[in-house]
């Protein structure tokens, strides 16, 4: 069965500080997608990005970076320079293809804390 | 803002009431989930609907249904409410349902009480 483990389940930082949100992931599909989202604390759940199994290219946004590891199974997030404004909660996600439909399988999250 | 629209944005409810959430996709958009997000089970996908029709089921309980009406918006129907139900619930839409990505709406907060 498809798995997404996020082990940290709470990181605090101090503003400026690097901080690195790890996920590993379980499937048996040679094609599929992984995503990484942003709860805020108003609740509601942001997307940020979106990969394919086929592209392992890092992918850098402004002070976010990602890096994805097929020989691991792993698609790790980085923050660079941290704000406050980054405190949430943030979930990283697999697609599953079953039944004719793509859905998601979200780890458990991870609290980032960010203190000025 | 994502585009998905939800209300209410909170229900508070007595065990064994009947409510009705409402989700409307970003322009555009044919398919809708619906995912809930609680303290024990995490973010959970519970239904999918596509141009109306049902596509997938994930885990939802009996007393949950679910549809998706011409215009496109979507209801979630939860009956027979229990303690355990409160969530936070999400809509979500994506294009055609297929390997795109989904949109969250900013979710209802349901407590039971």
């Amino acid at each position: 069965a498809q798995k997404v483990t996020q082990a940290q389940t709470e990181i605090s930082v101090v503003e400026k500080e690097d901080v690195t949100l790890d996920c590993v992931y379980e499937t048996r599909d040679t094609t599929y997608y992984l995503f990484w989202y942003k709860q805020p604390p108003s609740g509601e759940l942001v997307f940020l990005i979106r990969r394919n199994s086929f592209d392992e290219q890092n992918e850098i946004s402004g002070r976010y970076s990602w890096n994805f590891q097929k020989s691991t199974s792993s698609f790790n997030f980085t923050i660079t320079a941290s704000q406050v404004v980054d405190s949430a909660v943030y979930f990283c996600a697999l697609s599953e293809w079953a039944d004719s439909s793509y859905k998601l399988i979200f780890g458990s999250g991870t609290r980032l804390l960010v203190r000025p | 803002d994502s585009g998905v629209t939800q209300t209410p944005k909170h229900l508070i409810t007595a065990t064994g009431q009947r409510v009705t959430l409402r989700c409307s996709p970003r322009s555009g958009d044919l398919s809708v989930y619906w995912y809930q997000q609680s303290l024990d089970q995490g973010l959970q996908f519970l239904i999918q609907y596509y141009n109306g029709e049902e596509r997938a089921k994930g885990n939802i309980l009996e007393r949950f249904s679910a549809q998706q009406f011409p215009d496109l918006h979507s209801e979630l129907n939860l009956s027979s409410l229990e303690l355990g139900d409160s969530a936070l619930y999400f809509c979500a839409s994506s294009v055609s349902g297929l390997e795109e990505t989904q949109y969250f709406g900013p979710g209802t907060r349901l407590l039971v009480l």
